[in-house]
């Protein structure tokens, strides 16, 4: 079983609102991801970092930040929620040099009305 | 054109039956290729990879064709709890390191 966590698992805010999400994994990984994903539709990746104090934006644009302190931390941040943020947010991880697999959070499924 | 395409979708299928999901890249330096599974509303988690000489788990085979760049997932005697989104993965493993996913294919046995 992978060791990778999110919190919260819903969460239901109004507009205007700073919302983080939480990520953390326990496997020492180096490499984490952030993808949006609507339902039904394809995952997008919109934050990546290679470790600590390295974050990247992915390839769909988005309003959120992320930072990187520690290893096992990758908190996802939204300064001021939009009705268009509403989605899910799942946070994965892999090892580096290793087979490449992807572990994943079970997500952040948000509302913002 | 994206970097990892797959069969559009849905596939719609009679329990029992053999499904084949086939999935193309461009990129030839992709280094590792996986299938993953997603169930509606859940995380995508870790179906099987794929190696150049084939590997079967099961009811599952999956083929990788380096010099088509193409991929195939094959499920033998499908059950009701294989529906599922199947999504083909590529990682580059170079510089930029780069998992690609596809958009997915879904799939629904009927009973």
């Amino acid at each position: 079983e992978a060791d990778i966590y999110q919190t919260p698992r819903y969460l239901v805010i109004g507009t205007g609102k700073k919302i983080t999400l939480e990520c953390s994994q326990t496997m020492g990984h180096d490499k984490m991801y952030w993808y949006q994903q609507d339902p039904g539709m394809e995952l997008h990746l919109i934050h990546y970092s290679y470790g600590v104090n390295s974050t990247e934006k992915g390839d769909l644009s988005s309003e959120s930040t992320v930072s990187r302190i520690r290893t096992e931390h990758f908190p996802l941040t939204l300064e001021s929620a939009r009705p268009s943020h509403t989605s899910q947010y799942l946070c994965a991880s892999s090892e580096v040099g290793g087979p490449g697999e992807l572990f994943f959070g079970e997500g952040s499924r948000l509302t913002v009305l | 054109r994206k970097e990892v395409e797959q069969d559009p979708g849905p596939f719609n299928v009679p329990e029992g039956a053999t499904v084949a999901f086939n999935c193309t890249y461009s990129n030839s330096a992709s280094q590792s290729f996986f299938w993953y599974r997603q169930d509606c509303r859940k995380e995508p988690k870790l179906l099987m990879s794929v190696y150049s000489s084939g590997n079967e788990d099961g009811r599952f085979t999956a083929q990788l064709n380096r010099a088509s760049q193409y991929i195939s997932l094959l499920i033998r005697d499908s059950k009701l709890s294989d529906s599922a989104t199947y999504l083909c993965v590529v990682n580059r493993q170079n510089r930029d390191d780069k998992i690609i996913f596809g958009k997915g294919t879904r799939l629904h046995i009927l009973p």
